[in-house]
């Protein structure tokens, strides 16, 4: 069954502790991306990669950092430099290049709360 | 930067009764528009989307609409149900070096209550 697997679904965390978000794809996608849903605030990019071994700042990277080893797995870790790090978060997938759609596909994200 | 304006915050609608809710976009570059349905616990979905070579796209009960010279774009459901309750997300990317790959900016949601 294809898709994309988040963990955990809900965390919470400490002030000053850093936390890592799972993010793991069996779509064969190239690109995967991370976001940051708020209430009212829609979805903001945090962090996207095109390509293993890749990645970009999306428009909120500050306090997040990412890496990408693998074409499967894009981890998200919210570092204690995030100074509002209490949200939902969505990892989405896509494919890439020519006859691609544009579709992106999400997780069924995690839910992060800072104590 | 791309910047999507998305109105109304909040719609509620009788069932049967249409719904439309409208995006403004200031990239003239920009040349795809999806819209996405989000269920209250579940993950976004894509449900239509347009590019900017076409005004009109539907698909059944849904329709998208894309004015370029204005930088607007609106979703209208038709015959309204109660699934259809949901906040809905539009969308506008470019597509960049032709490799087929886009990077969207989203607008703030829209929570539609259909009431039955």
């Amino acid at each position: 069954d294809g898709g994309i697997t988040q963990s955990p679904k809900y965390l919470f965390r400490k002030e000053g502790q850093n936390v890592t978000l799972s993010c793991e794809q069996n779509l064969n996608h190239d690109a995967m991306y991370w976001y940051r849903q708020d209430p009212g605030q829609g979805l903001r990019l945090i962090y996207y990669s095109q390509i293993v071994n890749d990645f970009q700042k999306g428009d909120i990277a500050e306090g997040y950092s990412v890496s990408r080893e693998k074409k499967e797995s894009f981890p998200l870790t919210v570092t204690s430099a995030q100074k509002n790090p209490t949200a939902f978060y969505l990892c989405a997938s896509s494919m890439s290049g020519r006859g691609y759609t544009g579709e992106l596909f999400f997780g069924e994200g995690s839910r992060l709360t800072v104590l | 930067g791309e910047n999507v304006e998305q109105h109304p915050s909040t719609l509620s609608v009788q069932e049967g009764d249409s719904a439309v809710i409208k995006c403004t976009y200031s990239d003239s570059a920009s040349n795809y528009f999806p819209w996405y349905k989000q269920e209250l616990g579940k993950r976004p979905q894509l449900i239509i989307d347009i590019r900017s070579n076409v005004g009109e796209k539907k698909d059944q009960r849904i329709a998208v609409t894309l004015n370029k010279t204005a930088k607007h774009f609106s979703l209208h459901i038709t015959e309204t149900q109660p699934e259809d309750s949901a906040v809905y997300f539009c969308a506008a990317s470019s597509e960049y070096s032709g490799a087929g790959s886009y990077q969207l900016t989203f607008g703030k949601g829209t929570k539609l209550s259909v009431i039955p």
